[in-house]
């Protein structure tokens, strides 16, 4: 079902910068379609992390940035903490389904490991 | 402090159905689609369907569509999500979540979710 293609798994060390990658198409984020990241702790409610590829919801740290070229879209984690420790997915819309008029559509999902 | 709870999960047999429901609290519902969206086990996010804010449009994901169906009640602040003809496949944790607008846009983001509930088909 996934369409966004993301790596299993990225760690690093408490202060450290990590980057999550979510590669997609033509028919999705390589149409012009926004890129949004959501965090999850399993058992907790998902988080919304980036809207419109680069823009944080009010509350969400400004360590945590967005960004979008061609196909592809890239979340930032700076200052990795502890509390970073969860997965996260990237969503787009795609439009190579016509017969339905809505096809949001999530990342494989990552798993951040803080070491 | 807005918040949504889902409720209904729990085992069924193939073929059976199951209704989950949602729980709206601090924010105005009926301003808002609702999203349900799902995580089998071991497995990403994947999107279920959505419903306008009032109630009058939805759509589906092709993998339920003609066997699940969405609905509200407003005067309630409650989300509905219908499951009949239930498949091994469709065992799941279900979150709803609010989306950004009315309704849907191909830019609508999700930015309030549930904690979820466990579906389990299995005979």
């Amino acid at each position: 079902q996934s369409v966004l293609t993301q790596p299993p798994s990225v760690s690093g060390a408490p202060g450290q910068r990590v980057t999550i990658s979510c590669t997609g198409s033509s028919s999705n984020i390589g149409a012009g379609y926004d890129v949004r990241w959501y965090q999850h702790l399993p058992g907790t409610a998902p988080k919304l992390l980036i809207y419109g590829n680069s823009n944080r919801p009010s509350g969400v740290p400004d360590r945590f940035s967005g960004s979008k070229s061609g196909s592809s879209a890239s979340l930032a984690i700076s200052g990795l903490q502890a509390e970073d420790e969860a997965d996260y997915y990237c969503q787009s819309y795609d439009n190579r389904d016509s017969s339905l008029s809505v096809f949001y559509v999530f990342g494989t999902g990552t798993k951040v490991t803080v070491l | 402090q807005m918040q949504l709870v889902e409720s209904g999960g729990g085992v069924v047999q193939p073929g059976r159905s199951l209704r989950l429901s949602c729980a709206a609290s601090s924010f105005t519902f009926s301003s808002f689609g609702m999203h349900w969206v799902r995580q089998a086990p071991g497995k990403g996010l994947e999107w279920v369907g959505v419903i306008s804010n009032d109630g009058s449009y939805e759509y589906y994901a092709a993998s339920v569509k003609g066997r699940f169906t969405i609905s509200r009640d407003n005067s309630k602040d409650l989300l509905y999500l219908q499951m009949n003809g239930l498949r091994a496949e469709d065992t799941a944790v279900y979150y709803c979540a609010k989306g950004d607008n009315h309704f849907w846009t191909a830019s609508g983001y999700l930015d309030l979710w549930g904690r979820g509930t466990l579906v389990t088909v299995s005979s």
